[in-house]
This record gives C-alpha cells, sequence and structure tokens, in this order.
C-alpha cells in the first residue's frame, strides 16, 4: 500500500536553529499538508499546498514556517527559528482527491532545547 | 469556530466485549474522519463518512453519521488487543473541500486480554 513517507522519525534542535522536516507524498497524489500534535494536544492543521502554492493556511503558520515542493517529489517544512514552542510531532499528508481522504505520515517528533 | 468532543476520553475493555466511541460536533457536519494512532506514531485512515445517515464498516470496525445530532459514533464489535490505540475523529469546518481538518482529542482505548 502506497505511503507518505516522513524524515527524520525524530530531530532535537537548540533553540533559534533552522529545521528542515521532510515528506515524500504518495506519488499520485495532488494536495499536502502539514499538521502537528504537541504532546497531549489535540491534532492541529498548519497549511495545505496545491499546485505549487499555498491554499490554506492556519493562524500557527506564521512567517517563521515555510513549505516548499522542491523537486516534485519532495514535500518540505521549514522552520527558520525554532522556538521552545514549536517542539510536537509534526506529520506530513497527502490526497489525491480531497472527498476521498487524508494519508498521514508517521510524523517527525521536533524537540527544541 | 467548530469543535469536536469525543467521548469517552478513555476505555478500557476485556478482549471480546464490543464498544462506541461517539464524536459531537459544535456546528454542521459535513463529513466525518475517523482515524487510528498509535501513541507517538502517525495516523490511520479508517473511514470517512460523508451522507447524514451513512454507515461504513471495515472488519469489525463499523461507522456511522448522524447529521442531525451533529454526531458519528464508531463502534468494535468482539474487541482484540489489535485494536487498542488512540482513535480519532476529524471534519472539515469548510465544508469538507478544504483540506483543512480539525481533530477531537482522541478516545484512548484499551483491550485487556
Amino acid at each position: 500500500e502506497p505511503e507518505v513517507t516522513q524524515t527524520p522519525s525524530h530531530q532535537v534542535t537548540q533553540m533559534g536553529q533552522e529545521v528542515i522536516l521532510r515528506c515524500v507524498p504518495i506519488s499520485n497524489h495532488l494536495y499536502f499538508y502539514w499538521y502537528r500534535q504537541i504532546l497531549g494536544q489535540k491534532v492541529e492543521f498548519l497549511v495545505s499546498f496545491y499546485n505549487n502554492e499555498i491554499s490554506e493556511k492556519s493562524e500557527i503558520f506564521d512567517d517563521q514556517f515555510s513549505v516548499e515542493r522542491p523537486d516534485g517529489s519532495n514535500f518540505t517544512l521549514k522552520i527558520r527559528s525554532t522556538k521552545l514552542e514549536d517542539s510536537a510531532m509534526y506529520f506530513c499528508a497527502s490526497s489525491r482527491v480531497i472527498a476521498y481522504g487524508y494519508t498521514f505520515g508517521s510524523g517527525t517528533r521536533l524537540t527544541v532545547v | 469556530s467548530q469543535e469536536l468532543e469525543q467521548s469517552p476520553q478513555s476505555l478500557i475493555v476485556q478482549e471480546g466485549k464490543n464498544l462506541t466511541i461517539n464524536c459531537t460536533s459544535s456546528k454542521t457536519l459535513y463529513g466525518l474522519y475517523w482515524y487510528k494512532q498509535k501513541y507517538g506514531e502517525g495516523l490511520i485512515f479508517l473511514m470517512m463518512l460523508q451522507k447524514g445517515g451513512e454507515e461504513k464498516s471495515h472488519e469489525k470496525i463499523t461507522a456511522k453519521l448522524d447529521e442531525k445530532k451533529q454526531q458519528s459514533s464508531l463502534h468494535i464489535t468482539a474487541s482484540q488487543p489489535s485494536h487498542a490505540g488512540i482513535y480519532l475523529c476529524g471534519a472539515d469546518p469548510k465544508g469538507g473541500n478544504t483540506g483543512k481538518l480539525i481533530f477531537g482529542q482522541g478516545t484512548t482505548l484499551q483491550v485487556k486480554p
């Protein structure tokens, strides 16, 4: 069964450093998403991406965050200057047609120290 | 803004017993997704319900959508240890076509052998 692949599975970074979280969506999917889950809290939507541009973003997705699809297969989330409160599990998801549901990756656990 | 409330928050059942998890929305539900998450891992898609009264089954898991009650239920028949995990309901607040899902807080299920 096709999978959404995320790397790395764990990342520890110092506060103020830039991090890039990587995702390889399912190959024939057209819509891409990032979500996050702070420990013990709900899964929260960050951003959706379609046709090489952001289609929707949440209040969380401020100027510190950016997304990119650099080469037609990878989908990345960059956090420019990490804060302690950015520590969370970050999930990438993709879908071919929105109405058919979303496939999530296994997540990247980001710890900011 | 729309909120999803799940009940119960946690559940411990004996193997072989049936159980039901509910997801209630504060606003009209246009569609409802059920996911399963193992602690610290990704979300596994279970089912998507789009129409009021719709009922879907996969193996021993059945989900129903009651639009009038703004509620969905997930029923597991003859539970097994493999059913253990965190069950999440998700919905699109804008009617199902944005990809921006909101999630409930999750129901943690333990199945005692």
